[in-house]
């Protein structure tokens, strides 16, 4: 069973326009949240995170929401460059943890087309 | 500044064969962790370590085994490599305590089991 879902294998964005990721997760023990950002034969990149005591968090062009009761979140970028097509992972985790890892969606392929 | 790498970046092998993925990382994280991609899984969690001479087991261990003797290595071992261990391991790491839940990602080992 899917803890961490992102439904949309791909999306087609205009550039300049704002693209939206959706993702969505199961476990209500999950309270920090991280989006990554993967190119064809490199490793995940870090974008941004946002912990569960907070809304909202900013970073240039990329924010995040969370809406806790409806265990979900949505990366913004804004606006959408050439550069920003790739592979977008969603991960969560119980940050009180300890060394657990990352539990990743599937990604959405973002495609950004001039 | 190196931060994390693993080799070889590519490997083919065959059924059966002992198969060692190596990560190495320059940070002095506490924590390291081994991936695996897979089409359709997004990134599983293989194995993780806490500190030296400290691991423990993730989603998909099976087949698998892993060292940490000191914090700078953390080698993955197929012991008996199989045509479903074809994928692509990604090695992390984390810092401990206040660098939160953020991992950094190594660029990767395409592994190919004939």
């Amino acid at each position: 069973d899917q803890q961490v879902k992102q439904n949309s294998p791909s999306l087609s964005v205009q550039e300049g326009r704002i693209s939206i990721l959706n993702c969505d997760y199961t476990n209500s023990m999950f309270d920090y949240f991280l989006w990554y950002k993967k190119y064809p034969a490199e490793g995940p990149t870090f974008l941004i995170s946002i912990s569960s005591i907070k809304d909202k968090n900013e970073d240039g062009r990329f924010t995040v929401f969370l809406n806790k009761s409806a265990k979900h979140l949505s990366l913004h970028i804004v606006p959408s460059q050439p550069g920003d097509s790739a592979v977008y992972f969603c991960a969560a985790t119980e940050s009180g943890g300890g060394a657990d890892g990352l539990t990743f969606g599937k990604g959405t392929h973002l495609i950004i087309q001039p | 500044d190196a931060g994390i790498t693993q080799s070889p970046r590519y490997k083919i092998t065959e059924t059966g064969r002992q198969v060692t993925l190596m990560c190495h990382q320059t940070w002095s994280h506490s924590y390291m962790f081994w991936y695996r991609q897979d089409l359709g899984h997004g990134l599983r969690l293989i194995y993780y370590s806490a500190a030296a001479d400290i691991t423990d087991k993730g989603e998909v261990p099976d087949g698998y085994v892993v060292s940490r003797s000191k914090t700078e290595n953390f080698p993955l071992t197929l012991e008996s490599a199989t045509r479903s261990q074809t994928s692509v391991y990604f090695c992390a790491s984390r810092l401990a305590g206040g660098g939160g839940d953020t991992q950094y990602f190594g660029p990767g080992t395409r592994l190919t089991v004939l």
